[in-house]
C-alpha cells in the first residue's frame, strides 16, 4: 500500500547503544523530515532532506545522524543513545516544501534506559 | 528566532460547546499557516492550511481558521465540538518562499466531555 511507514514502532534500548529508526515512503516525495514529539515541547524538527544525498539540520540535530541514499528512505540514527532521546519520533514527507501537506508516519516510540 | 505560540495547553469542553484555539507566530514576512490534529494514538493529519487569498479558511470536520495579519494570529474555531474531536491540535508556520521547514507550536490538548 502507498504511504509512509516507520519501523520499529516501539524500541527499548540502553544508554550508549546505537539505534536506527527507518522511514520509507512510496509517493516519491522529494522532501522528508524527522520530528521528535515530547510532552511540553510539541514537535521539534531534527533533520530534513530535500532530495537524495541532500540533508539539513533542524532545531535539535545533536546526537542524531541521517542519510538519504534513495528518495524513498530516510533513516535516523542515534549514534550513542541517551536518556534525553527517549521520545516519539515521527517521519514525514511532502512534495511541496512551502505549502504542501506533510504526511506523517505512525511514529516510533523509543525508550532509552 | 521564529516561534509559534499556542496559548492553551489543555482545554476541556462539553459536547456542543464552541471552540477557539489560539495561535500566534513571530515571523516577519509572508507566511504559510497550518493546523494539524493528532487523535489519540495516531499520527498527525492536516486539518486546514492558509497561504493566500481569503483569510477565513475552512477545513475538514467543520473546522475553520482565520488569519489576522495585524495580530500575527491564526486561531482555530469550531462552532460545536463533538466527543470525537478529542485530540491534540498543533499550529504550524513556515515562511512563504523561504524554504524554511515547518515550525510547530507546542500543541493544545482538547478534551471533549459528554
Amino acid at each position: 500500500d502507498a504511504g509512509i511507514t516507520q519501523s520499529p514502532r516501539y524500541k527499548i534500548t540502553e544508554t550508549g547503544r546505537q539505534v536506527t529508526l527507518m522511514c520509507h515512503q512510496t509517493w516519491s516525495h522529494s522532501y522528508m523530515f524527522w520530528y521528535r514529539q515530547d510532552l511540553g515541547h510539541g514537535l521539534r524538527l531534527i533533520y530534513y532532506s530535500a532530495a537524495a544525498d541532500i540533508t539539513d539540520k533542524g532545531e535539535v540535530p545533536d546526537g542524531y545522524v541521517v542519510s538519504r541514499s534513495k528518495t524513498e528512505n530516510f533513516p535516523l540514527t542515534l549514534e550513542s543513545a541517551t536518556r534525553s532521546q527517549t521520545s516519539v519520533y515521527f517521519c514525514a514527507s511532502t512534495s511541496d516544501f512551502d505549502t504542501g501537506e506533510l504526511f506523517f508516519g505512525e511514529g516510533s516510540r523509543l525508550t532509552v534506559l | 528566532a521564529q516561534s509559534v505560540s499556542q496559548h492553551n495547553h489543555h482545554v476541556i469542553l462539553s459536547e456542543a460547546a464552541s471552540l477557539e484555539l489560539g495561535c500566534n507566530y513571530s515571523y516577519g514576512g509572508t507566511v504559510n499557516l497550518f493546523w494539524y490534529v493528532q487523535y489519540p494514538g495516531q499520527h498527525l493529519q492536516l486539518l486546514l492550511k492558509y497561504f493566500s487569498g481569503d483569510p477565513l479558511v475552512k477545513g475538514i470536520k467543520g473546522f475553520e481558521a482565520e488569519f489576522i495579519k495585524s495580530k500575527f494570529s491564526f486561531n482555530l474555531r469550531k462552532p460545536s465540538v463533538q466527543w470525537s474531536d478529542t485530540a491534540e491540535y498543533f499550529c504550524a508556520v513556515n515562511l512563504n518562499s523561504g524554504n524554511t521547514p515547518l515550525v510547530f507550536g507546542k500543541g493544545t490538548r482538547l478534551s471533549v466531555i459528554a
